[in-house]
């Protein structure tokens, strides 16, 4: 079974701190992403990997970078933490040579942060 | 540009009761279309997928969804739901050659006892 791991289910952080957000699939995935859920909005995207060191910004990437430096790992940084950023954030991989987007996507269990 | 409208926020029904969960998209070319489930504290997981070929598709937990091009739905439909389907369930969509997978908002399915 493909496995998704997020580095926390909570966290809370003030106005101001950079926050950093840990993704690690063990399925040797090509792509990975980062949304954001918020209640009535369903799944935004905000960035998504589709190869180490390679990136793509999604819908929301104001206020946040991502960074790819090994295939597992995809990490999601808020530079400077603000209140509206207070969400759920959802990490996700696919098996997707040749870039074909289609495939399943595997979620991890969520991050809940908080800014206060 | 892709959208999907899931048309009930909230379904409440009983246990052993049908349920059908409404899903329609928006797009010029042709698209690959998803339902996920996502069980309370948990990630998303996929419930079914229709990439072509028949219509009719069946998922995981007795789930089905019919993909109606004419109409551009893509419901989902259960005869019989158990209280563990308690959950919230997304449709999804991606364009033909897309990168960018659009959600739809969301259905809360309430089964009671």
């Amino acid at each position: 079974d493909v496995k998704v791991t997020q580095s926390s289910r909570y966290l809370v952080k003030r106005t101001g701190e950079k926050v950093f957000l840990e993704c690690v699939q063990d399925m040797d995935h090509e792509n990975m992403f980062w949304y954001r859920q918020d209640p009535g909005l369903g799944l935004r995207l905000i960035y998504f990997s589709y190869d180490v060191k390679m990136k793509e910004k999604g819908d929301i990437p104001e206020g946040y970078s991502v960074s790819r430096e090994k295939k597992e790992r995809f990490s999601l940084i808020l530079e400077s933490a603000s209140t509206n950023q207070t969400s759920m954030y959802l990490c996700a991989s696919s098996l997707s040579p040749g870039q074909n987007f289609q495939e399943t996507q595997y979620f991890g269990p969520g991050t809940r942060l908080l800014v206060l | 540009a892709q959208s999907v409208t899931q048309l009930d926020s909230q379904v409440p029904v009983f246990e052993e009761a049908p349920v059908e969960l409404r899903c329609n998209y928006s797009s010029s070319v042709s698209v690959y279309l998803f339902w996920y489930v996502q069980y309370p504290n948990q990630g998303l997981q996929l419930l079914l997928k229709y990439l072509s070929g028949s219509t009719l598709v069946k998922g995981i937990n007795g789930f089905e969804a019919e993909f109606n091009k004419s109409q551009t739905s893509f419901h989902l439909r259960k005869p019989s739901v158990h209280i563990s389907d308690t959950a919230e369930y997304f449709c999804a969509v991606i364009r033909t050659g897309g990168f960018k997978t659009i959600f739809g908002a969301g259905t809360r399915l309430f089964v009671k006892a």
